[in-house]
C-alpha cells in the first residue's frame, strides 16, 4: 500500500531555530507539493516540483523558507529562522500529473509545527 | 475573491439526514473538480472526482454547474462516521497551475 511519508511527525521549537521537514513521495509520482494548514488561512499552497524541478514557490515567504528535492525520493522544506507564526500543519502531496491533466493528490500525515 | 469559496459551516445533523454542500469558484476555465474529506487532525484524502455530467457513488452525489460555477456534494442517510470537513477543489489551469483547495465545509452528523 504506497502513501507518502512525513518527518517528523510533531515539532517543537523556539523562535529562531531551523527547521527541516523531509517527505518521501510515492514511487512513479512525477509532483510533489508541500502545504501548510492552519485553521484561519485553511489548506496553502507553498511550494511544488514536478521531475524535481521547482515550478512555484510563490506561496513561500522567500527570505526564510526554502524547498529542494535533491533527488526523486526526497523532498525537504525547510525554514530558517523559525517565528511563532510558522506553527502550523505541514502537509507534503504527491501526484502523476500528465499533460496538464491533475490525477488525485495523495497527502502524506503531515508534520505539527510549533514554534515557541 | 477567493479562487474557491465554501461555507464553512459546520453543518449538524441527524443521522439519516440528506446535507448538501456548494462551492464556488472563481476561474471560469476551470477544468477539474473534486472533492476531498479531511478527518480532524489527519490528512486530506480524495473522496470524489466531479465530471460535467455529474456523478454518485454510493450515497454520494457531485453536481458541476458551469454557467454558475459551482460544485455540489450530496450526502444521502448520513451516518455517524461521514463527520468531517468536505474540502472543494479546483484546477484553475492558469496561473499557478496547482490544485486550489477550499477552506472546507465541516459537517457534523448527530446521533
Amino acid at each position: 500500500d504506497a502513501r507518502v511519508t512525513q518527518t517528523p511527525r510533531d515539532k517543537v521549537t523556539e523562535m529562531g531555530q531551523e527547521v527541516t521537514m523531509r517527505c518521501q513521495p510515492i514511487l512513479g509520482h512525477n509532483t510533489v507539493f508541500w502545504y501548510r494548514q492552519t485553521m484561519m488561512q485553511g489548506l496553502e499552497l507553498l511550494a511544488y516540483f514536478r521531475n524535481r524541478a521547482p515550478l512555484d514557490d510563490s506561496g513561500m515567504p522567500k527570505d526564510r523558507f526554502s524547498a529542494e528535492m535533491p533527488d526523486a525520493t526526497l523532498a525537504t522544506l525547510k525554514i530558517q529562522p523559525s517565528e511563532p507564526r510558522d506553527s502550523a500543519v505541514y502537509f507534503c502531496a504527491s501526484g502523476l500529473v500528465l499533460k496538464g491533466s491533475y490525477n488525485e493528490q495523495f497527502f502524506g500525515p503531515g508534520t505539527r509545527l510549533t514554534v515557541l | 475573491r477567493k479562487e474557491v469559496e465554501q461555507d464553512p459551516g459546520p453543518f449538524n445533523v441527524p443521522e439519516g439526514a440528506t446535507v448538501a454542500f456548494n462551492c464556488t469558484y472563481s476561474n471560469s476555465a476551470s477544468q477539474s473538480f473534486f472533492w476531498y474529506r479531511q478527518d480532524c487532525r489527519k490528512e486530506p484524502k480524495l473522496l470524489m472526482s466531479v465530471y460535467s455530467s455529474g456523478n454518485e457513488d454510493g450515497r454520494f452525489t457531485a453536481q458541476l454547474n458551469r454557467a454558475s460555477q459551482y460544485i455540489s456534494l450530496l450526502i444521502r442517510d448520513s451516518k455517524l462516521s461521514d463527520s468531517a470537513t468536505y474540502l472543494c477543489v479546483v484546477n484553475p489551469i492558469t496561473g499557478r497551475r496547482a490544485l486550489t483547495f477550499g477552506s472546507g465545509t465541516r459537517l457534523q452528523v448527530q446521533p
